[in-house]
C-alpha cells in the first residue's frame, strides 16, 4: 500500500466551474476525512465517511460542497459553481477506527490544490 | 464549537537552542494528536496523547498532556535543522479531529 493518494495533485478552475477530486485511502483504513487548508492556517474539518456513511459535515460546507464514497472505497470531493474563496489546498486523510480502540492518528495524502481565477 | 489555540504561531531559534510550542482547547479532550507540516508537504502523525497528566518521549521530542484534558505541549530539546516546520495539535471531542492554529519552527543555522 503507497498510502494515501489524492488526484489530481494541481487544479486551475475559471470561477463557476464545476470541479471534482479524488481521494484512495489505505485499503485497511474504514474512516476517509476531507479537510481544507488555507495557507498559514491549520487543517479545517470539511466531512468525513465511516465505510460508506457520511457520518458529518462541517456546518462551513456550503451546498456547493458535496461529497461521496461509494463501497467505502475512494471517496470523491465536488464543488459546484467554484467561487476565488474555495482557492485552497483541500487535503483527504484516512484512519483505522475500531469499537475497542479509536486512537490512531491520520495519514494523510499530498492535497488537491485548487486555485480559482 | 471546539477551538484549538496554539502559541507561539512563529518559533525561530538558534540550531542546538530548545523549542516548545503550546496547544490550549476550548473544551475537554478525549485525546490530542500532534503532527508535522514539513514546507510544501502535508501534516504527517507524530504522536497522540489519551490520559490525563500522560507524557509521552520521543527521542530529542517530549509531548505533554495536561491534567484537565484541556491542554498539551510539545518540547524540542537541542533542535536541529531537521525540525523545521509547522507544529500542529488536533483535538479530539467526539468523532473528529479539531486542528490547532500551528507553531510555524525555523533554525537559524
Amino acid at each position: 500500500d503507497t498510502g494515501v493518494s489524492q488526484d489530481p495533485r494541481h487544479k486551475i478552475t475559471k470561477r463557476g466551474q464545476n470541479v471534482t477530486f479524488r481521494c484512495d485511502p489505505i485499503s485497511e483504513h474504514n474512516r476517509l476525512y476531507w479537510y481544507r487548508q488555507t495557507l498559514g492556517q491549520g487543517p479545517e474539518f470539511l466531512t468525513y465517511f465511516q465505510n460508506e456513511a457520511q457520518l458529518e459535515k462541517s456546518r462551513l460546507l456550503s451546498d456547493r460542497f458535496s461529497a461521496e464514497r461509494p463501497k467505502g472505497s475512494f471517496s470523491t470531493l465536488e464543488i459546484q459553481r467554484t467561487e476565488q474563496g474555495d482557492s485552497a489546498m483541500y487535503l483527504c486523510a484516512s484512519s483505522l477506527s475500531l469499537r475497542t480502540l479509536n486512537n490512531y492518528g491520520y495519514t494523510f495524502g499530498s492535497g488537491t490544490r485548487l486555485t480559482v481565477v | 464549537g471546539q477551538q484549538v489555540m496554539q502559541i507561539p504561531q512563529y518559533q525561530h531559534v538558534q540550531e542546538g537552542e530548545d523549542f516548545t510550542t503550546y496547544c490550549n482547547s476550548s473544551t475537554t479532550l478525549s485525546n490530542i494528536q500532534w503532527y508535522k507540516q514539513r514546507p510544501g508537504g502535508h501534516p504527517v502523525f507524530l504522536i497522540q496523547l489519551v490520559k490525563s497528566g500522560e507524557v509521552k518521549k520521543q527521542k530529542r521530542l517530549t509531548f505533554q498532556f495536561g491534567e484537565a484534558k484541556k491542554n498539551s505541549s510539545l518540547h524540542i530539546t537541542a533542535t536541529q535543522t531537521t525540525d523545521v516546520g509547522t507544529y500542529f495539535c488536533a483535538g479530539r471531542g467526539n468523532e473528529k479531529l479539531t486542528f490547532g492554529t500551528g507553531t510555524r519552527l525555523t533554525i537559524i543555522p
